[in-house]
């Protein structure tokens, strides 16, 4: 079965860089959420999308932003890059049926900021 | 304050025997929970979940028991299998379209032969 797709899977930049990390969700899933996961951490929830509109909102920095298009891929961008950046981040995606709504993850972008 | 524990970091078991993972969570408003396997350098994988107007929900030998009451639930492997060794993450929310997940900090489940 189709999975998550993100990419790239590996990125190094540099501090004060911009980064733009790109998921395509499992087909006919509508919501992509975005998870950011430090070494040694467990995920922490960065920002949601249902139908292409912002659906919540975790500890994002203001740096960063995000966007859903119209084919239902999602876009994290990451401005004025900081060492503190660097982590795993994962994409998911979900279906939302009543009451079920399982979220399937990506394998993940490493960001290594130096 | 971490909303969801898992207080057990990790958790040796033998082959064939039976894994309990616990997980304990403070925020009542939480009405749909999960769990996940993970590796390292890859993503979560979803093995099952729960809905809070079930106590019980059973998948092959994964088995989730939600007490609500007590705001715990585990998960059950039986038998346990050397290919389960992995960090297992409980996960909670409030289930509206696109709410975030509320993951613990994960327990190390390691299975021996």
């Amino acid at each position: 079965a189709a999975g998550v797709i993100q990419s790239p899977r590996h990125l190094i930049k540099e501090k004060r860089e911009t980064a733009t990390l790109k998921c395509y969700p499992i087909p006919r899933h509508d919501t992509v959420y975005w998870y950011q996961q430090g070494p040694g951490q467990d995920p922490q929830f960065l920002i949601s999308f249902y139908e292409k509109m912002q659906s919540d909102k975790g500890s994002i920095p203001d740096r960063f932003s995000a966007q859903q298009f119209s084919d239902y891929h999602s876009e994290l961008n990451m401005s004025s890059l900081e060492l503190g950046d660097s982590a795993l981040y994962f994409c998911a995606s979900s279906l939302v049926r009543g009451l079920v709504d399982e979220q399937y993850f990506g394998p993940g972008t490493r960001l290594t900021v130096t | 304050d971490q909303q969801v524990k898992q207080n057990s970091p990790s958790l040796s078991v033998q082959e064939g025997r039976i894994s309990i993972l616990n997980c304990d969570y403070t925020n009542s408003m939480f009405d749909y929970f999960l769990w996940y396997k993970k590796y390292p350098a890859e993503g979560p994988t979803f093995l099952i979940s729960i809905s809070s107007i079930k106590d019980k929900n059973e998948d092959g030998r994964f088995t989730v028991f939600l007490n609500k009451s007590a705001k715990h639930l585990s998960l059950h492997i039986v038998p346990s299998q050397p290919g389960d060794s992995a960090v297992y993450f409980c996960a909670a929310s409030q289930n509206q379209a696109g709410t975030a997940l509320i993951f613990g900090k994960g327990t190390t489940l390691s299975v021996s032969s």
